[in-house]
């Protein structure tokens, strides 16, 4: 069974700042099959990146995607005060056919 | 444009069924695969199960396997979300999600959430 375990917990940073969040698999997962959510307080999760690099539509290019393997990587440019949020990494594709990450939280 | 409507929140006791329900629209309903999450209080999310609503292919989440039932009525464009004994550990939002694109599991486009409380 594949887990995916997200660091770090939390993350305190200021606006301006860059934002590095990890998702590190148990096993290998395709490229094709990793994907990261932001999830804000009292909202549904919105998909940001799929396919480990592509951005969904819409999605500012402040966020980017990589990684692969086991190892893969969120990264905020330069943070704006609506990116304060959660951050879950999602794989498909390995038993369980889907997998949530336990989530990061970027904080102020 | 593609809108994932959920059913209201839900307040039942401990040992009664209930089924919730999402509605899609905008898109070819049978076209796009839809999941179920949970979100307990403060929690992190959890997948459940996904149906493909063409043929009712549904997988689960060994986690969810026997405690939920979930289908799919393509002449309404709605999915279902149903226990038949709920317990006060079902307590949660429960969201449904649509895959982004043909046969992607990315869940693109998700319901607003459908608030499930079960107390005595």
């Amino acid at each position: 069974e594949i887990v995916l375990t997200q660091s770090p917990a939390t993350l305190s940073l200021s606006p301006g700042e860059r934002a590095t969040l990890s998702c590190r698999a148990s096993q290998s997962v395709s490229r094709s099959y990793l994907a990261w959510y932001q999830q804000k307080p009292g909202q549904a999760p919105r998909l940001l990146i799929y396919g480990a690099s592509s951005r969904a539509t819409g999605i500012p290019d402040r966020f980017s995607g990589s990684g692969s393997g086991t190892d893969f990587t969120l990264t905020i440019s330069r943070l704006e005060p609506e990116d304060f949020a959660v951050y879950y990494c999602q794989q498909y594709g390995s038993s369980p056919l889907l997998t949530f990450g336990g989530g990061t939280k970027v904080e102020i | 444009e593609v809108q994932l409507v959920q059913s209201g929140a839900e307040l039942k006791k401990p040992g009664e069924s209930l089924r919730i329900s999402c509605k899609g629209s905008g898109y070819s309903f049978t076209s796009y695969w839809i999941a179920w999450v949970r979100q307990m209080p403060g929690k992190g999310l959890e997948w459940m199960g996904i149906i493909y609503p063409s043929d009712s292919d549904t997988r689960y989440s060994p986690s969810f396997q026997g405690q939920v039932t979930i289908s799919a009525d393509k002449s309404v464009g709605t999915a279902y979300l149903q226990w038949s004994s709920l317990r006060a550990s079902d307590t949660a939002m429960y969201y449904c999600a649509r895959g982004y694109d043909y046969g992607d599991f990315h869940l693109g486009y998700w319901g607003q959430g459908t608030q499930v409380t079960v107390s005595s």
